[in-house]
C-alpha cells in the first residue's frame, strides 16, 4: 500500500467550478500535510499547509483535514484555466522522522476548461 | 534573489558515462536534498545533507552519490548511469534540518535521459 495516495486524474472541471482534489495517507501518526502545485516540467510550488483537523482557507484554496479518516483534500473555488496543473499531496509522516521527511503522492492532474 | 539553481537543465547521455548534476543555493541553507520524479511514482528523496560533510541516504539512493564540501553546493553524481535513472531531478534546500516545509525552496529541475 502506498503511503500517500491520490487519483492520478485527469480531473476536468469547467472554468468557475469548484475543483475537489483528494488524498489519503497510511501513517496514522502523520503530523503535517501539504499541497503543492506543479506545472508541467516545472518545480513544485507549495500552496497550502494544514496541521489540525478542519478547514483552512487561503484565497480560492481550502485545505481540509480529517485525521480520523486519514484524509486530506484541496478545494479550488472559481477554478481558472491557469489552475490547470498537477497537484501533489505531501505528508510529514510523524515526529520520529523530524521535519526532513516528506512523503509525496503521485499527484492529480487538474484540467480547467474555458 | 533567493534561489536554488541546477545545471544542466536538460541532459541526454548514454549508459555508463559518468555525469554530475550541480545544485547551488544562495540562502546559506544548511539542509539540502535531491529528489527524483517519475510518472506514477511521485517525488522520491534520493539523498539529503544536514550540513557540510554530513550526508545520508533517502528512499532511493542506489546508483547515486553526493558530496557536500561547501554549504552552498550539493552535487548529484551518477557514476555509471543506467536507463532506469532517466527521470526529472529536483534539488531542494531549507534553512536547517528542522525548519518547516514552507521554508523549502526547490530548484528548477533537471531532465535526464539515459540511453
Amino acid at each position: 500500500q502506498k503511503e500517500v495516495e491520490q487519483n492520478s486524474g485527469p480531473l476536468s472541471v469547467p472554468e468557475g467550478a469548484i475543483a475537489s482534489l483528494n488524498c489519503t495517507y497510511s501513517d496514522r501518526g502523520s503530523q503535517s500535510f501539504f499541497w503543492y502545485r506543479q506545472y508541467s516540467g516545472k518545480s513544485p510550488e507549495l500552496i497550502m499547509s494544514i496541521y489540525s483537523n478542519g478547514d483552512k482557507e487561503d484565497g480560492r484554496f481550502t485545505a481540509q483535514l480529517n485525521k480520523a479518516s486519514q484524509y486530506v483534500s484541496l478545494l479550488i473555488r472559481d477554478s481558472q484555466p491557469s489552475d490547470s496543473a498537477t497537484y501533489l499531496c505531501a505528508v510529514n509522516p510523524g515526529p520520529d522522522t523530524g521535519f526532513q521527511k516528506l512523503v509525496f503522492g503521485t499527484g492529480t492532474r487538474l484540467l480547467v476548461s474555458p | 534573489e533567493a534561489q536554488v539553481t541546477q545545471n544542466p537543465r536538460y541532459l541526454i547521455t548514454v549508459t555508463g558515462k559518468k555525469l554530475t548534476v550541480t545544485c547551488s543555493q544562495n540562502m546559506n541553507h544548511e539542509y539540502m536534498s535531491w529528489y527524483r520524479q517519475d510518472p506514477g511514482l511521485g517525488l522520491r528523496q534520493i539523498y539529503y545533507s544536514m550540513n557540510v560533510e554530513v550526508t545520508d541516504k533517502g528512499d532511493v539512493p542506489e546508483g547515486y552519490k553526493v558530496s557536500r564540501k561547501e554549504k552552498r553546493n550539493f552535487p548529484l553524481i551518477l557514476e555509471s548511469p543506467s536507463p532506469n535513472q532517466t527521470s526529472l531531478y529536483f534539488c531542494a534546500s531549507r534553512p536547517y534540518f528542522g525548519s518547516p516545509v514552507n521554508e523549502q525552496f526547490f530548484g528548477p529541475g533537471t531532465r535526464l535521459t539515459v540511453l
